[in-house]
This record gives C-alpha cells, sequence and structure tokens, in this order.
C-alpha cells in the first residue's frame, strides 16, 4: 500500500515561472491538506481540499498560489510568478475521513524542494 | 491564535544519554498535543499523541506527558540511540483538522 506520493522531490524554478506540485493521496483517502515549511520554521497549513472541493484555504496566500483536488489524478499546488519568498518545502498529508479528530489519520508525503532562483 | 514552542536546536548527544526536547504551547480550550519525527528526506511520521491533561503518550521508548498547569508537552527518551537522530516536531490540532507546528528540533545522536 504506497504512502502518500509527492512529485517533484525537487523542483528549481526562475522567478516569475510557474511551479506545480503534485500530491497523490493514499489509496482510500479522500481528503488532502497541503503545508509549507519555510526555512528555520515550522510547517504551516495551506489548504485543506477533498475532491473537487476546497473546503478551507485560510492559510493560502492571497495571490498567485491556487490548489485543486479534481475527481480523477493527484491534488496539484500551483504558484504563479515565483518570486525568491517561495522557496520552501510543501508537504502534503492525506486522511481517510473529516470527522472530529481526522488529524489522528493524517499520513504525511515526503515534501517537494521548491528552489527558486 | 494557538502557537507551539520549541526548544532550539541542534540538540547533540552521545548514544544512551537521556533526551528532553521541550515544548510549550499557547491554545484557547483543550487541544489535541503530537510529536512528529522526520528522517532525513521522508516524511513526517507521528511519534506519538495525547488528547487531554494528563494522558502520557509513548512510542518506540519516547514519551511526553500533556501538563495543562504549564501548557507542555515535553518529549523524553530515556537512552537515545544513533537511530533516533532525526527532526522532531511538536504540534497541537485544536479543532481536528488542522496542525499548528512547532519550528522543529534536530537530534544528532554520536556514537
Amino acid at each position: 500500500n504506497a504512502g502518500v506520493m509527492q512529485n517533484p522531490r525537487h523542483l528549481v524554478r526562475r522567478r516569475g515561472q510557474e511551479a506545480r506540485l503534485r500530491c497523490s493521496p493514499m489509496k482510500g483517502h479522500s481528503h488532502v491538506y497541503w503545508y509549507r515549511q519555510l526555512p528555520e520554521e515550522g510547517l504551516k497549513f495551506m489548504v485543506y481540499l477533498q475532491k473537487e472541493n476546497i473546503i478551507d484555504e485560510s492559510g493560502m496566500p492571497k495571490e498567485r498560489f491556487s490548489a485543486e483536488f479534481p475527481k480523477e489524478g493527484p491534488s496539484i499546488l500551483r504558484i504563479q510568478q515565483v518570486v525568491r519568498g517561495d522557496s520552501a518545502a510543501y508537504f502534503c498529508a492525506s486522511s481517510p475521513d473529516r470527522a472530529p479528530g481526522s488529524v489522528y489519520g493524517y499520513t504525511f508525503g515526503s515534501g517537494t524542494r521548491l528552489t527558486v532562483v | 491564535g494557538n502557537s507551539v514552542t520549541q526548544m532550539e536546536g541542534p540538540v547533540t548527544l552521545s548514544e544512551e544519554a537521556f533526551l528532553t526536547i521541550n515544548c510549550t504551547y499557547t491554545a484557547t480550550g483543550y487541544p489535541s498535543l503530537f510529536w512528529y519525527v522526520q528522517y532525513p528526506g521522508e516524511g513526517l511520521q507521528l511519534l506519538l499523541k495525547a488528547t487531554k491533561a494528563d494522558d502520557k503518550g509513548s512510542n518506540k521508548g519516547f514519551e511526553a506527558t500533556y501538563r495543562k498547569e504549564t501548557t507542555s508537552f515535553h518529549l523524553e527518551k530515556g537512552s537515545v540511540q544513533v537511530s533516533d537522530s532525526a527532526v522532531y516536531f511538536c504540534a497541537l490540532s485544536q479543532y481536528g483538522n488542522k496542525l499548528v507546528f512547532g519550528a522543529g528540533t534536530i537530534l544528532r545522536v554520536k556514537s
């Protein structure tokens, strides 16, 4: 049973380019969460999605960032016109249900390290 | 808002030494508390958790007790091994679907 798969593991983009980060949840998991880890900081919540729905995007920057989780395929975190401050590790987690306490079911991926040059 | 503060690292210990990594939190109500571990090149793995005051979470020789009076959840292990070298994150969850993390503490264990 494969875990949460994120790709690419490392991504280098020039300022102004677009970055697309992919997350395939564990089989049977229908909830996806994205977190960002800036250098020397802890992980910070960005967005929570179910299939075809954004449930909570309270941690998403207002501009340039978007996320989707289509009916088929992986969840995508998209960053347009990247800037140096977007350089970070982006982690995805999935869980099988939305009941209170579903953080107990979190499984994290290995992350995508984005470097903006 | 909710927050978690961890002791800064890196923490460097010799094998079989006693480990303490301090963690304190700020939250309204009664959050659940967690310790996650991240080995090099891997994702975060849940190490242990506690859901109410005075609960003790334990796993793989690690322990942490939920202390509401001091708003703390310190991680301890009696005898560390080289294989315990990793980054340790303290976290809380207030309403179940989000985690608030501390900055992480790097642990290095030397043989």
